[in-house]
């Protein structure tokens, strides 16, 4: 059973360009989180989500930065223009119902790491 | 709201010595998880312990143990005869059930060097 699986590995971008970055949650979870790590810190909460629904997404930046969880296929963390200061890793997350998160450990993947330069 | 502090930012040990990594944790939910996760060099995170709120007994499983202590809001976590696979970055985490219940705090973590 492939746990959560994540890509790109690395991610180097431009500032100004796009970056998309892609989580398949593990067979039969239909929750994602997502979180971010910026350098030398913890990881912190950015949004969560259930297939074609985003149930929280309080530690989202306002502008910018999007995520999807469509009914076929990967969780979609888009952000656009980037700038420097988005240069982070990117850890997904998924559970196999609501709540979970609260309950159950939550299991990560590998992690996307964005550079901006 | 919630917060977790892990005060030591970087610990240092020869093998074979034991190590204990802090944690303190705020919360005013009654009913909460705290975590433990590893980071080694290679960048991934790997799950170790939860804990709720409700079951103070301490655990050990092999040369790990945990202890939490609600009355002094900690869950400290010890390497017994540590080895150099050991040395990664250790985060603590807390998961309150009414605030952020799907959203997991994490303290800013703990860099353990284990030196042959």
């Amino acid at each position: 059973n492939a746990g959560v699986m994540q890509n790109p590995r690395h991610l180097v971008r431009r500032r100004g360009q796009e970056a998309r970055l892609r989580c398949s949650p593990m067979k039969g979870h239909s929750h994602v989180y997502w979180y971010r790590q910026l350098p030398e810190e913890g990881l912190k909460f950015m949004v969560y989500l259930q297939k074609e629904n985003i149930i929280d997404e309080s530690g989202m930046p306002k502008e910018r930065f999007s995520a999807e969880f469509p009914k076929e296929g990967p969780s979609i963390l888009r952000i656009q223009q980037v700038v420097r200061g988005d240069s982070a890793a990117y850890f997904c997350a998924s559970s196999p119902f609501q709540g979970s998160s609260y309950n159950s450990p939550l299991h990560f993947g590998n992690g996307t790491r964005l550079t901006v330069t | 709201a919630q917060k977790v502090t892990q005060a030591q930012t970087e610990i240092s040990v020869v093998e074979k010595e034991d190590v204990t990594l802090d944690c303190v944790y705020e919360t005013r939910d009654t009913t909460y998880y705290l975590f433990w996760y590893k980071q080694p060099p290679s960048g991934e995170l790997v799950f170790l312990i939860r804990r709720n709120s409700f079951d103070e007994q301490n655990e050990i499983s092999g040369r790990y143990s945990w202890n939490f202590q609600k009355s002094t809001s900690s869950f400290n976590f010890t390497i017994t005869a540590s080895q150099v696979v050991d040395s990664a970055v250790y985060f603590c985490a807390l998961s309150a059930r009414q605030t952020g219940a799907n959203n997991l705090f994490f303290g800013t973590g703990t860099r353990l060097t284990v030196i042959p």
